[in-house]
């Protein structure tokens, strides 16, 4: 059985406080990590998918990076519209669908 | 660049009713799916349709039928509610297993 653990549940920065995010996970042959992030009211919006240990993908502050046992998703010099959950999925070789970690709430403050 | 379209955002139901949440895609994906959300459980997995004319159950099924419509459509059914269904529901497409898309969620309060 997959599983996804995310760490810390919640996590307050101050602005431009940069850290990290940990999504540790166990699948029976992963086929993909995924990064979402998701605002109050609203349907998680995809950020990153990574494929393979040692890979790597930035977007903006974001920046996602995968090992055979975890993910961590770095945010560097936070800005208050960063505020948000962040949800760490796995998809295994069979493909037909996600397993969410609990997500971390983030939140940043000018 | 709708996306997923999920109907409707909001519903309050008495315990015992029935009602269906539908689920729209325009991207020509052929796998859809439904995941529940609650406070402290994350997103779990209620059905899926790996193409169209099939359906599985993931996660958590009991108490829940769905319907593939057709490629671009993916119903939820609650045939009698329950208070443990209150819950926000998600909606969402893939192909090939990459590019999980999801809808703005449904927000189901059984009373």
């Amino acid at each position: 059985e997959d599983q996804v653990t995310q760490s810390p549940e919640a996590l307050r920065l101050q602005e431009g406080e940069s850290s990290s995010l940990n999504c540790s996970y166990t699948v029976s042959g992963l086929r993909g990590l995924f990064w979402y992030r998701q605002d109050p009211g609203k349907g998680p919006e995809f950020l990153f998918t990574l494929y393979s240990a040692g890979e790597e993908k930035e977007k903006e502050r974001l920046k996602a990076t995968l090992t055979k046992k975890e993910s961590f998703l770095h945010i560097t010099a936070p800005k208050p519209e960063d505020s948000a959950t962040y949800l760490c999925a796995v998809s295994n070789n069979a493909g037909n669908m996600l397993t969410f970690g609990g997500g971390t709430r983030l939140m940043v403050k000018p | 660049n709708a996306g997923v379209t999920q109907t409707p955002k909001f519903q309050v139901l008495k315990t015992g009713q029935s009602m269906t949440l539908q689920c729209a895609q325009d991207m020509n994906h052929n796998s859809m799916y439904w995941y529940r959300q609650d406070p402290g459980m994350g997103l779990r997995l209620i059905y899926y349709s790996a193409s169209e004319g099939t359906t599985d159950k993931g996660e958590v099924p009991n108490g829940y039928n769905v319907s593939r419509l057709n490629k671009r459509e993916f119903s939820l059914r609650l045939e009698s509610a329950a208070p443990s269904q209150t819950s926000v529901y998600f909606c969402a497409s893939s192909e090939g297993g990459v590019g999980y898309t999801f809808g703005s969620g449904t927000r189901l309060t059984v009373v």
